[in-house]
């Protein structure tokens, strides 16, 4: 049972466009939610947060935009560039009324930026 | 800090041999995650310690997989018998408690490949 789906595995995005990542959960406990970007052989790093009080976090180039309504959540790059290709992992937890700390994250989309 | 270090970074073992995968977390960091990183499944949490105890072990796939953390700076993740459906790569984890900000730092990972 995937609680946390991105749904495109794969995304190409011309140079100085916008990148849109998407991100669906299901569990309604889900209360933070964080992005990570992978690159080849090297560990995840962590990139962007939004707590679910928020609907909008900014950060530089990045935006994460947050639909409580629709358990949606979504990355914006712009501008893209050449560097931001990587595989971008969506993950979520619950952290209210002692529920466990841990992360769960989803498939993953990697990103293709063309110059 | 020298972050999240994994060892080895690379491990290919024949079927049925035992294969043990090791971390040492950032100092000071409460907590310590495995993940397991496949095409399907994406990052899948098996394992994860607060202060050195086991806290929630659901995501271990069978009891052929184990996990210890005898202190503050180490843990083991143990496979045995190994398997061809084991070849993955492995990610530890590791973060602070409280502040709200449930980012955690990974390691590189250690790409098992069991023939």
């Amino acid at each position: 049972d995937q609680q946390v789906k991105q749904n495109s595995p794969s995304l190409s995005v011309q140079e100085g466009r916008i990148s849109i990542l998407n991100c669906d959960y299901t569990n309604s406990m889900f209360d933070y939610f964080l992005w990570y970007k992978k690159y080849p052989a090297e560990g995840p790093t962590f990139l962007i947060s939004i707590s679910s009080i928020k609907d909008k976090n900014e950060d530089g180039r990045f935006t994460v935009f947050l639909n409580k309504s629709a358990k949606h959540l979504s990355l914006h790059i712009v501008p893209s560039q050449p560097g931001d290709s990587a595989v971008y992992f969506c993950a979520a937890s619950a952290r209210r009324g002692g529920a466990t700390n841990k992360l769960i994250f989803g498939t993953g989309t990697l990103l293709a930026v063309q110059p | 800090d020298a972050g999240v270090i994994q060892s080895p970074r690379h491990e290919v073992t024949e079927m049925g041999q035992e294969v043990t995968l090791r971390c040492k977390p950032i100092s000071g960091h409460d907590y310590l995650f495995w993940y397991r990183q496949t095409m399907m499944r994406g990052l899948e949490l098996l394992i994860y310690f607060n202060n050195n105890v086991p806290i929630d072990d659901s995501g271990m796939p069978e009891d052929r997989f184990s996990a210890k953390m005898p202190n503050a700076s180490f843990s083991t993740l143990k496979i045995q018998p190994s398997e061809p459906r084991d070849s993955a790569v492995y990610f530890c984890a590791s973060r602070r408690e409280g502040g709200g900000n449930t980012e955690a730092f990974f390691g590189q990972g250690t790409r098992l490949t069991v023939v």
